[in-house]
């Protein structure tokens, strides 16, 4: 079955810190894999996908994600976190050959600390 | 553009009460879907539909049902509510082979 892990629940960074937050997949198929943005209260946006071609996408906000094939991972990277990135963020992946349909991660809190 | 409207935004609702969660797009996105969000749990799939006409169970489809009668409307139905369907509910379109566009949310408590 497929799945995906955010095995983070909680990270704090400071102001000014870089981030990574971590996502892992198990897919039987070639992936298409995206990062959204939840804000409490709000619906969910999305900071960037992977469809294929280069490894290191570039989203908005000055998020960035690479895909690593080799590790089935597609973790999200920013280099100086801003106090507004304070949110939850997921990971999801789908595939053509299931029908297109997201898998998401269980999702990470990001906390920024001034 | 309004993109994905839902309604509504927030109800409480009785157990063994039915209620239809109402999801229109006005994007011709042909693929709609249906997501419930619980804490620590992330998104889960409940229903989704590939094109009007068409629907699928998801990931936990027990308890509700779907229609697409066309591209623009997805319902959702809660046929006899229960308290563990008191969640958020998100809807969702996208074209083929494209990122998902979310609502706004639903928040339903059950009592």
């Amino acid at each position: 079955a497929q799945s995906v892990t955010q095995p983070d629940i909680h990270i704090t960074v400071s102001e000014g810190a870089s981030l990574e937050l971590r996502c892992n997949y198990s897919y039987g198929a070639t992936p298409y894999l995206f990062w959204y943005v939840q804000s409490p209260g709000q619906g969910l946006q999305l900071l960037l996908k992977y469809f294929s071609g280069d490894t290191l996408v570039q989203g908005i906000k000055g998020f960035e994600a690479e895909f690593k094939r080799s590790q089935s991972s597609f973790n999200l990277r920013k280099p100086s976190v801003h106090w507004s990135d304070a949110a939850e963020y997921f990971c999801a992946v789908g595939a053509k050959e299931y029908g297109n349909k997201l898998v998401f991660g269980a999702g990470t809190i990001l906390r920024v600390k001034s | 553009t309004a993109g994905i409207t839902q309604a509504p935004t927030s109800q409480i609702l009785a157990a063994g009460r039915s209620m239809t969660l109402r999801c229109t797009q006005d994007m011709r996105h042909n693929a709609m879907y249906w997501y419930r969000q619980d804490l620590g749990l992330g998104l889960r799939l409940i229903h989704y539909s590939n094109t009007a006409g068409t629907t699928g169970k998801g990931e936990v489809p027990d308890g509700y049902s779907v229609s697409r009668a066309n591209t623009d409307d997805f319902p959702l139905t809660l046929a006899s509510a229960v308290p563990s369907q008191t969640s958020v509910y998100f809807c969702a379109s996208t074209l083929s082979n494209t990122e998902a566009f979310f609502g706004q949310g639903t928040r339903l408590t059950v009592v």
